[in-house]
């Protein structure tokens, strides 16, 4: 079946403890982004990748890191992360650029 | 930088009724337009989008969206709503500038749908 996957589903964490939340995608999509959602405030983007090796900062990348080292892994980093960074966070991912992104289940976040 | 906006917050229609979602981005070139609907408790699923051509776009479960270049919108329609609609809708601005790409979402419009 054709899919994102992210792992952890759910996190609760203390403030500094490092973090990584996986997202894998087996459609060989060359696409793949971050987002967090937050009420009142829609999804905004944290990091996207174009291709393997590839990444750029969308709108609100700061405390976030990301890497692509194979096609089908995009991992998101907090290294110290902070009470702010509580959220639901979306991988997803797209065969090109501008065609439809297809979504995770989503990583719902906490940082006490 | 593009942007979008959803005016509505919270929209409660009955079932059986039509529906209208409003988007209206800002974006100095031919946008790319999406609708995206998540379910309570999913992720996102592509309603329909818009890239060149017929400016009525037909998409899943029976809604449709038309790109007014003059308005700056790209409304959701649906002509008579099931309850299963009940969900939070979002509109969402493409932007190619060649070498990067951004995805700009709504802060999204959650639908009611009574009885």
């Amino acid at each position: 079946e054709a899919q994102v996957t992210q792992n952890p589903r759910y996190l609760i964490t203390v403030t500094g403890k490092k973090l990584t939340v996986t997202c894998s995608q087996n459609m060989n999509h060359e696409y793949m982004s971050w987002y967090r959602q937050d009420p009142g405030l829609g999804l905004r983007q944290i990091y996207y990748s174009m291709n393997v090796e590839v990444t750029d900062k969308g709108d609100v990348p700061e405390g976030y890191k990301v890497s692509r080292k194979e096609k089908r892994n995009f991992p998101l980093i907090l290294e110290s992360p902070s009470p702010n960074q509580t959220s639901l966070y979306f991988c997803a991912s797209s065969p090109r650029t501008f065609g439809e992104q297809f979504f995770g289940p989503g990583t719902r976040l906490t940082v006490l | 930088a593009q942007s979008v906006t959803q005016p509505d917050i919270h929209i409660t229609v009955s079932e059986g009724a039509s529906l209208e979602l409003r988007c209206n981005y800002s974006y100095g070139a031919t946008p790319y337009l999406f609708w995206y609907v998540q379910s309570p408790g999913q992720g996102l699923q592509l309603l329909l989008k818009y890239f060149s051509g017929d400016t009525l776009v037909q998409g899943i479960k029976g809604f449709e969206a038309e790109f007014k270049r003059s308005q700056s919108s790209f409304n959701l329609r649906k002509p008579s709503v099931h309850w299963s609609d009940a969900a939070e809708y979002f509109c969402a601005v493409g932007a190619n500038t060649g070498t990067a790409s951004k995805l700009t979402f709504g802060t999204g419009t959650r639908l009611q749908v009574t009885l």
